[in-house]
C-alpha cells in the first residue's frame, strides 16, 4: 500500500521562505520511473502543479514559480522535500505530494495547509 | 488561468452518463497520450480514475471511461451515482521541453 503524508508549518509570513518534506511508504523513489512531485490548490480554485522529482534525480518546475522552487529527495529515507522562497498571502494554498507513474499522480498525500499571513 | 480547458460544471440524473471535456493544445493533449483524470470530494485529496487516456487504475468502477479526439480528451461517467458528485481535474504531460504537467481548471458534477 502506497501512502503519502506532507508535513511542514501551517503559518508562514510573507518573504519568508517555506519548507514541505513528503514522506511516503510503499515504493522506493530509486525505481525507474518512479517520481514524487507537489501540487497545491488554494482555497476554492483549481489544482496547480509545482514540481516533480524522478527516480534518476531529474527535476522539473512550473515555469511561473521556477525562480522560487527547489525539490530534492533523499531516497534512503523515503522524503521528498520542496522550498518556496518570497511567499506572498497569494501562495496560500493546500500542499499535496503525490506519487507519479505512467505520467500520472497515482497516489496523493492527504495535503497540508499552509497559510501566508503576518 | 489553467492551461487546460474544462467547462466549469456538468450535471446529470442518477443513472445516466454525463461526458467532461477537456480541451489543449497540440503540445500536451494533442501530442502525447498522457492524459489523466482526478475526482476530488471536498475537503479530500484527488484521486486517480483514469490514465494514459483511457486506463483505469484497480478499483475504479467501469462506470467511468476516458478517450481523446486530436486536442481534446473527455472523461465519461456511465450510471450516475450520487457518490460520483465530485470535482473532476483533467492533466497531460506536456514534455519536457515545455511545462511538464499541466491541470486544467475542473469541473463540478452535479447528480440531480
Amino acid at each position: 500500500q502506497i501512502t503519502l503524508k506532507e508535513s511542514g508549518p501551517t503559518l508562514v509570513k510573507p518573504t519568508q521562505t517555506l519548507t514541505l518534506t513528503c514522506t511516503f511508504s510503499g515504493f522506493s523513489l530509486s525505481t525507474s520511473g518512479v517520481g514524487v512531485g507537489w501540487i497545491r490548490q488554494p482555497p476554492g480554485k483549481a489544482l496547480e502543479w509545482l514540481a516533480l522529482i524522478y527516480w534518476d534525480d531529474d527535476k522539473s518546475y512550473s515555469p511561473t514559480l521556477k525562480s522560487r522552487l527547489t525539490i530534492t529527495k533523499d531516497t534512503s529515507r523515503n522524503q521528498v522535500v520542496l522550498t518556496m522562497t518570497n511567499m506572498d498571502p497569494v501562495d496560500t494554498a493546500t500542499y499535496y505530494c503525490a506519487h507519479r507513474r505512467s505520467s500520472s499522480w497515482f497516489s496523493w498525500g492527504q495535503g497540508t495547509l499552509v497559510t501566508v499571513s503576518s | 488561468q489553467s492551461a487546460l480547458t474544462q467547462p466549469p460544471s456538468a450535471s446529470g440524473s442518477p443513472g445516466q452518463s454525463v461526458t467532461i471535456s477537456c480541451t489543449g493544445t497540440s503540445s500536451d493533449v494533442g501530442g502525447y497520450n498522457y492524459v489523466s483524470w482526478y475526482q476530488q470530494h471536498p475537503g479530500k485529496a484527488p484521486k486517480l480514475m483514469i490514465y494514459e487516456v483511457s486506463k483505469r487504475p484497480s478499483g475504479v468502477p467501469d462506470r467511468f471511461s476516458g478517450s481523446k479526439s486530436g486536442n481534446t480528451a473527455s472523461l465519461t461517467v456511465s450510471g450516475l451515482q450520487p457518490e460520483d458528485e465530485a470535482d473532476y481535474y483533467c492533466s497531460s504531460y506536456a514534455g519536457s521541453d515545455n511545462l511538464n504537467v499541466v491541470f486544467g481548471g475542473g469541473t463540478k458534477l452535479t447528480v440531480l
